[in-house]
Formats: structure tokens, C-alpha cells, sequence
């Protein structure tokens, strides 16, 4: 059972077009991560959100942590087919000293 | 600031071999986590070396090890290898041992045959 469920795993679009990815979880957590990993490359960190309801922007992508910070999303504003990538988000819990990653959602922009 | 290196970047074993994988962190990170990236099971974590000493170790069997030097770079160990541990393995450095963000090599491709 994954800790962190992300949503939807695969998800194709074209350029110009719209998309949301949810990561979410029964448990509380005290930050999340969002990274984007690239073909033959490790994962590189986006963002942190850290309050409930907080909303962070970057560039064109949005990620919002849930008000019981218990989920997350990632908004990306007309997709550009450098957006291409695996989306990862983890999760860090009080008292445990390692993140929680969930599967990932495989993003591909089409131009 | 030179990003986390590993090596070798691809490794081809066969089975029953044994294989070694290093990782140099960001200079001043002190932890280093070890990560199996596979595409069925996603980011599973190994373990997390903090000034040489183990802090917290996944749930793989006891053929995955590791250890840490005293200039923060570590290693990755696997005995008697397996099919099942073709992956890629992934090094992220951090400076503290909370869950600061972690700074992810571009990993080592490990194909067992």
C-alpha cells in the first residue's frame, strides 16, 4: 500500500493545454516535496509547501498543499513540451527522518 | 557547487555477482540516502547515512548494504545478486538529517542478467 497516492500515473496532452496532478494521503504530513525527474537524470526539487492551504507558483505551474495537510496538487498552466517529465511528490512526517515518495505521474507533452 | 556524482552511471552484473556503487554529496552535505527507482515500485527507500552511521534503513534484505566515509561519500553494496535488482539507484544528499530537500544524483543503471 502506497503511503502517497499521485494521480493520474500517465497523463499525454498537447501543447497549450491545461492539467492538474493530485498526490494524496490518509496521513498528516509536516511538508511536502514536489520533484520532476527527466529522462536519465535524478529527480530535482520544485517546491516545498510546508502550511495548510499554502498555494507556491512557479512560472506556470501552481502546487497547493490541502488545508489538513494531508494532500497536495500541481497545476500547470498551458503545457509546453518541456514540461515533459516523471512528477514525484514526497512527504515528510513528523519524528520519521526520511521521505515518503509517492509513484509518480509520468507527464508528456505533445507539440 | 559540484552536484552529487555517481558512478559508475551503467553497470551490467549477472546473477550471484556482487556489485558496488559510490556516490560523492554536495561538499557540506553530511546525509546521504540511497533510493531503488524501478517502474513498478516507483522510489523505494534503502537507507540514510549521516556522519558515517546509519539512521534509518528501508525494508530490503540484508544483501543491500552501505556504509559512509569520513569525507560524507558513500557506498552502496549488493551480494548475491538478483533479477529482481535490476534498477536505477539513485544518491540524494542533504545538509541536515530532517527532511530537508534532498539533492539526487543522476543515478546508476544497474542491469542484472
Amino acid at each position: 500500500t502506497q503511503l502517497l497516492e499521485q494521480s493520474p500515473q500517465f497523463l499525454s496532452i498537447q501543447e497549450g493545454e491545461n492539467l492538474t496532478v493530485y498526490c494524496n494521503s490518509s496521513s498528516v504530513f509536516s511538508s511536502l516535496q514536489w520533484y520532476r525527474q527527466e529522462p536519465g537524470e535524478g529527480p530535482v526539487l520544485l517546491v516545498t509547501v510546508v502550511t495548510g492551504g499554502e498555494v507556491k507558483k512557479l512560472k506556470r505551474l501552481t502546487f497547493q498543499f490541502g488545508d489538513a495537510r494531508k494532500d497536495s496538487s500541481l497545476h500547470i498552466t498551458a503545457a509546453q513540451p518541456g514540461d515533459t517529465g516523471l512528477y514525484l511528490c514526497a512527504g515528510a512526517r513528523r519524528g520519521a527522518q526520511k521521505l515518503v515518495f509517492g509513484q509518480g505521474t509520468r507527464l508528456t507533452i505533445n507539440p | 557547487k559540484a552536484g552529487v556524482t555517481q558512478t559508475p552511471r551503467y553497470l551490467i552484473k549477472t546473477r550471484g555477482q556482487q556489485v558496488t556503487l559510490s556516490c560523492s554529496p554536495i561538499s557540506g552535505h553530511r546525509s546521504v540516502s540511497w533510493y531503488q527507482q524501478t517502474p513498478g515500485q516507483g522510489l523505494q527507500f534503502l537507507f540514510e547515512y549521516f556522519s558515517e552511521t546509519q539512521r534509518n534503513k528501508g525494508n530490503f534484505p540484508g544483501r543491500f548494504s552501505g556504509r559512509q566515509f569520513s569525507n560524507s561519500r558513500s557506498e552502496m553494496n549488493v551480494s548475491t545478486l538478483e533479477l529482481g535488482d535490476s534498477a536505477l539507484y539513485l544518491c540524494a544528499s542533504s545538509s541536515q538529517l530532517d527532511n530537508s530537500p534532498l539533492h539526487f544524483g543522476n543515478g546508476t543503471r544497474l542491469t542484472v542478467t
